[in-house]
């Protein structure tokens, strides 16, 4: 069964670095999503993103955050200058549209573990 | 804006007996509603969507859940629990925008 994987499982950085999270979505996907989760509690949304730009994005995602796509498979969330609140697990999501609309489930990729010092 | 209500951080059952997870929800316009399974350690899975149509909907690992409209709730349902349903259990409500809201999580234990 398709699946969206991501990589690395797990990043430990210092505050202030950058860090790259990769994702590459379910192929015939074209919603795609991240999201995070702290501590294994609530799942925020993070940032949406279709037809190569961003659609939608929340407060959490300052101008410290970015995402790309670039070269139609990978699709990455970078973090320019990483604070200690940024730890957390950053799991990459993707839809495929029903109907025309994005009304379908989201699959999960399994999460990148984030920890900053 | 768009929200999820779980109301108990933690559901406890007996192996063989029904469970109930509840969720409530708030959105603009027709809601997407949706329920996701989390094993420790693991990404989220889909359970099972509402969408349109019947009110009682069926999903994975013989769960189901009922959309009540009136009362805005998307209740979680499974006749018979197990102990490997153990999981943390999030609701999700998607609107027109596209993106899911999720609830805060519901701790489903089940004890043999």
């Amino acid at each position: 069964e398709p699946e969206v994987t991501q990589t690395p499982s797990h990043q430990v950085t210092q505050m202030g670095q950058e860090v790259i999270l990769r994702c590459v979505p379910i192929s015939n996907h074209l919603y795609f999503y991240w999201y995070r989760q702290i501590l294994g509690q609530k799942v925020e949304f993070l940032v949406s993103f279709y037809n190569n730009e961003i659609s939608e994005k929340s407060e959490i995602f300052d101008d410290q955050f970015s995402v790309e796509r670039p070269d139609g498979s990978n699709f990455t969330l970078k973090i320019r200058s990483t604070k200690l609140e940024d730890s957390a697990m950053y799991f990459c999501a993707s839809v495929l549209p029903r109907g025309g609309s994005d009304t379908g489930e989201l699959f999960f990729g399994e999460g990148s573990r984030l920890t900053v010092l | 804006a768009q929200s999820v209500a779980q109301p108990e951080d933690q559901v406890n059952v007996a192996e063989g007996n029904p469970l109930t997870v509840k969720c409530t929800y708030s959105v603009s316009g027709n809601p997407y509603l949706f329920w996701y399974v989390q094993y420790p350690n693991r990404g989220l899975q889909f359970l099972l969507k509402y969408i349109t149509g019947d009110n009682l909907v069926k999903g994975s690992y013989g769960f189901e859940a009922e959309f009540n409209k009136s009362q805005t709730s998307f209740h979680l349902k499974k006749p018979s629990a197990l102990v490997s349903d153990s999981a943390l259990y999030f609701c999700a409500v998607r609107g027109n925008a596209g993106k899911s809201t999720f609830g805060d999580g519901t701790t489903l234990t089940v004890k043999p």
